[in-house]
């Protein structure tokens, strides 16, 4: 099984700040990497898929970046409704793997 | 618009069983094929089992191989899951999620907790 390890596992952030989320697979996915939000109590909201593709409606702040192992989610200036947990996933091969989890806080 | 409607949790006995049932709209289910995750209270999130748009290939997570079985019914625009020998650390809210690029469309989730 791939795994996906996130890093870090939480952090405290402005609003405005620059916000960087690393996620490693344990092996190549070449881009089949995805990422979620997730707010509590909701489900999951898709962001980013094949790496770097923005998800209809999400907002242009939001980026993601990387191929094979290592890849990064990136929210450019980071917004009140920002403060969530989020995850990546890899769809390259079954079992499905999703990260652990990030949750972004308010510093 | 898509929508995915969860239903068929609530509280089991551990060995007891239960049906979950998905209810889609808004697309052409028969295209898509299809997830549940589950996530267990205050933990992250958990892929279950994927089921291709006809439905003749079918995969599961180890944690539930040989107890659970997802199928689904496209004449009725429906994904199901059914739980067998269910434990308590089976509990946890179900998702069913529409694999689109990522999995585009989440249901609101559906709560199962394996409690004696």
């Amino acid at each position: 099984d791939i795994q996906m390890t996130q890093s870090p596992s939480s952090l405290s952030a402005s609003v405005g700040d620059r916000v960087t989320i690393t996620c490693r697979a344990s092996q190549s996915i070449s881009n089949y990497l995805n990422w979620y939000q997730q707010k509590p109590g909701k489900a999951p909201k898709l962001l980013i898929y094949a790496a770097s593709s923005l998800q209809s409606g999400v907002p242009s702040r939001f980026s993601g970046s990387g191929s094979g192992t290592d890849f990064t989610l990136t929210i450019s200036s980071l917004q009140p409704e920002d403060f969530a947990t989020y995850y990546c996933q890899q769809s390259y091969s079954m079992p499905r793997t999703f990260g652990q989890g990030t949750k972004v806080e308010i510093k | 618009e898509v929508q995915l409607v969860e239903s068929g949790g609530g509280l089991v006995q551990p060995g007891g069983s239960l049906r979950l049932s998905c209810a889609a709209s808004g697309f052409t289910f028969s295209s898509y094929e299809m997830n549940w995750v589950r996530q267990a209270p205050g933990k992250g999130l958990e892929w279950v089992s994927y089921i291709s748009s006809s439905g003749g290939n079918i995969y599961y997570a180890d944690s539930v191989k040989g107890r659970f079985t997802i199928s689904r019914d496209n004449a009725k625009n429906s994904l199901y899951l059914q739980m067998n020998s269910l434990r308590a650390e089976d509990t946890a809210v179900y998702y069913c999620t529409r694999a689109g690029s990522g999995y585009d469309w989440w249901g609101q989730g559906t709560l199962v907790t394996v409690s004696s």
